[in-house]
């Protein structure tokens, strides 16, 4: 079945540094991918998607590109904020009917240090 | 726009005993999902619906978890009897039904907790 892999946190970075959080995935078809954010005690709110190969979605500074030859969908930003602090998910969608099954990894926490 | 609200926020109940969730979707939206995410894990689809049909619930327990989406908008979803590994957060989300790229839009959840 679909299943998705990203890596382990917390990930604990200073203020301005470089983020990058792993994603990779099974998946049969043509998934459309995306990273959602839980910022404390929020609920999920989706922050980018890419629906085909070579897609990049981006947005508030953060970007990932949908690549098919190795399976990833990794998440960076260049400079992160204390602001960034929440746990992200990376997650595909398989079509069911007219709407999705969204799949999602465990989730990396990012703690982001003034 | 309103988001996708659910209630109660929390809740605490002892195993054996049964509770039940209530979703109102974004205006409009044709697809509802029920997610259930044990805490350190990511969100687990139980059940989809399409309007008032259910399109999918292979995941859903149904020995003790049911849910329905009455109208095509509001739903419930119900656990009877209880069990301590039901202890989770339950996320209602909403799309307009576009396929595979169907953005979802999440509810702040409710707080299980089995006693």
């Amino acid at each position: 079945g679909d299943s998705v892999t990203q890596m382990e946190g917390p990930v604990t970075l200073s203020e301005e540094a470089f983020l990058t959080i792993n994603c990779t995935y099974t998946a049969t078809g043509y998934p459309s991918l995306f990273w959602y954010v839980q910022y404390p005690g929020e609920g999920l709110q989706l922050l980018l998607k890419a629906t085909k190969a070579d897609d990049k979605g981006s947005n508030k500074g953060f970007e990932a590109t949908y690549r098919k030859e190795t399976t990833s969908f990794h998440l960076e930003k260049g400079s992160v904020q204390v602001s960034d602090s929440a746990v992200y998910f990376c997650a595909l969608s398989d079509t069911i009917g007219a709407g999705n099954m969204l799949t999602f990894g465990g989730g990396t926490r990012l703690m982001v240090k003034p | 726009e309103a988001g996708v609200a659910q209630s109660p926020r929390y809740k605490i109940i002892e195993k054996r005993q049964s509770v039940a969730f209530w979703c109102n979707p974004i205006s409009g939206h044709a697809t509802l999902y029920w997610y259930q995410q044990i805490l350190g894990q990511g969100p687990k689809l139980l059940i989809q619906f399409q309007n008032n049909g259910v399109v999918d619930d292979s995941q859903l327990p149904k020995d003790r978890f049911s849910a329905e989406r009455l109208k095509g908008v509001d739903s419930t979803l119900k656990i009877q009897p209880a069990k301590l590994e039901d202890s989770a957060v339950y996320l209602c989300a909403s799309g307009l039904g576009g396929g595979s790229t169907d953005t979802q839009y999440f509810g702040p959840g409710t707080r299980l907790t089995v006693l």
